[in-house]
């Protein structure tokens, strides 16, 4: 069975610039949560979305944004590009993302902004 | 704020050995723990994972135990492999969705 997926698995941008990451959840599941995982740290939670809604958000400025698919899959969009802005960027899915319920991380998308 | 974190930065142990990776937590209406292992350029991988109403639980070469008197969690592995050899998590929920990840515990296993 396919686990979660994203795309693209690494990314160079320059300052300024915007970029749009994907991720497709494990079939079956409806929620999608992003991360941020700055090098040597653990990951940062930035949002979690479910049925299309955005249930919560991390501290993150607005420059973070995403959305959720129909189909469950999301885009996580993230304008004016500073250099603190490199990380692994980690999706993860569950089925409801309820309490108590386990999260499946993706392979990350590995974000350079130069 | 509150937070959660680990003791150790990094724990060297030797093929065969059992490994204990701790973990601290502060807050007190967290109810559900897990840890995850993550191997460089990859996602964390899902280990095992624990609810406030238990103290103790076991998978495959692991168990995790739980202290909700001192806010402490461990991570025990049996017979530590080479394979082993990653960066170890713990999470724990503070807000019904949202993972609190500490710094991380780097594994390493000698031969």
């Amino acid at each position: 069975d396919a686990g979660v997926t994203q795309s693209p698995t690494h990314l160079i941008k320059t300052r300024g610039q915007h970029v749009t990451l994907r991720c497709s959840p494990i079939s079956g599941h409806k929620s999608v949560s992003w991360y941020q995982q700055v090098l040597g740290q653990g990951p940062q939670f930035i949002f979690q979305y479910y049925e299309k809604e955005e249930r919560g958000r991390g501290n993150f400025p607005d420059r973070f944004s995403a959305r959720q698919f129909p189909n469950y899959s999301s885009e996580l969009n993230v304008n004016a590009l500073l250099l603190g802005d490199s990380a692994l960027y980690l999706c993860a899915s569950s089925g409801k993302g309820q309490a108590g319920e386990t999260q499946y991380f993706g392979p990350g998308t590995r974000l350079l902004v130069l | 704020g509150e937070s959660v974190g680990l003791h150790l930065p990094t724990l060297s142990v030797q093929e065969g050995d059992n490994s204990i990776i701790n973990c601290a937590y502060s807050n007190s209406a967290s109810d559900y723990f897990i840890w995850y292992k993550q191997e460089s350029g990859k996602g964390p991988q899902f280990i095992i994972d624990i609810r406030s109403n238990m103290d103790k639980r076991q998978g495959q070469r692991v168990t995790v135990l739980l202290n909700k008197t001192v806010k402490h969690l461990s991570l025990q592995i049996a017979a530590t492999q080479p394979g082993d050899s990653a960066v170890y998590f713990c999470a724990e929920t503070f807000s019904g969705y949202a993972l609190n990840f500490g710094k991380g515990t780097s594994l390493l296993v000698t031969p």
